[in-house]
């Protein structure tokens, strides 16, 4: 079965920096990238995603790519602000609708 | 519009006993999927419908769970007998079309405990 790797699970970062994700996969037929976001609880809220026929996609300061030869995609935020501080998770989904999770990211955004 | 409504939020019950959660789909939204939150696994795939159909149910743990879709806008997960392994947090989400290449969206969650 798929397998998804999420790096690093926590991140600390100062008001105003970038903070990057990064999630690696193992199945090629992988064709769908989605980050949520979950705050404490709620459910997980799509922030961006990513398919598998483009290599970047932009949404203000949320950014995502993805390198399909290299089976890895990354989640970049800049000019973080203390309300980006939550837990994201990379997800993969093949076109049989299987979805796989990473195990998340803690992201600490300090003021 | 509302979301994925799920309930009820929270459950408290005594190991052996059956447990019903429920959720109602986003309107229009045909794929719908179970999900399980713990610390130790992270969030797993337990079960997915499309068009009220289950289309793989290799993530459900074992015969004690079972999951139904009887319409479009209702779907229950059941777990019988209950044990404290169990405890979790499940969802439920939705989206349109088919499930491989579309945003899910997801409910608040059911916070379950078993004692």
């Amino acid at each position: 079965g798929e397998n998804v790797e999420q790096h690093p699970s926590t991140l600390s970062v100062q008001e105003g920096d970038s903070a990057v994700i990064k999630c690696t996969y193992s199945d090629s037929a992988s064709n769908y990238f989605p980050w949520y976001k979950q705050e404490l609880g709620k459910g997980p809220q799509l922030i961006i995603d990513i398919r598998s026929n483009v290599g970047e996609k932009k949404d203000q300061r949320i950014a995502v790519t993805l390198n399909k030869t290299a089976k890895h995609f990354s989640l970049h935020i800049t000019e973080t602000q203390p309300e980006d501080s939550a837990v994201y998770f990379c997800a993969v989904l093949t076109n049989a609708g299987k979805s796989t999770f990473g195990d998340g990211t803690t992201l600490t955004v300090k003021p | 519009d509302a979301g994925v409504i799920q309930s009820p939020r929270h459950e408290v019950t005594e190991m052996g006993q059956e447990v019903t959660l429920r959720c109602k789909p986003i309107s229009g939204h045909n794929s719908l999927f179970w999900y399980r939150q713990t610390m130790m696994r992270g969030l797993e795939l337990l079960i997915y419908f499309n068009n009220n159909v289950p289309i793989d149910d290799s993530g459900m743990p074992e015969d004690r769970f079972s999951a139904k879709m009887p319409n479009a806008s209702f779907s229950t997960l059941k777990i019988q007998p209950s044990e404290p392994r169990d405890s979790a947090v499940y969802f439920c989400a939705s989206s349109i079309g088919q499930a491989g290449n579309q945003p899910q969206h997801f409910g608040d969650g059911t916070r379950l405990s078993i004692l």
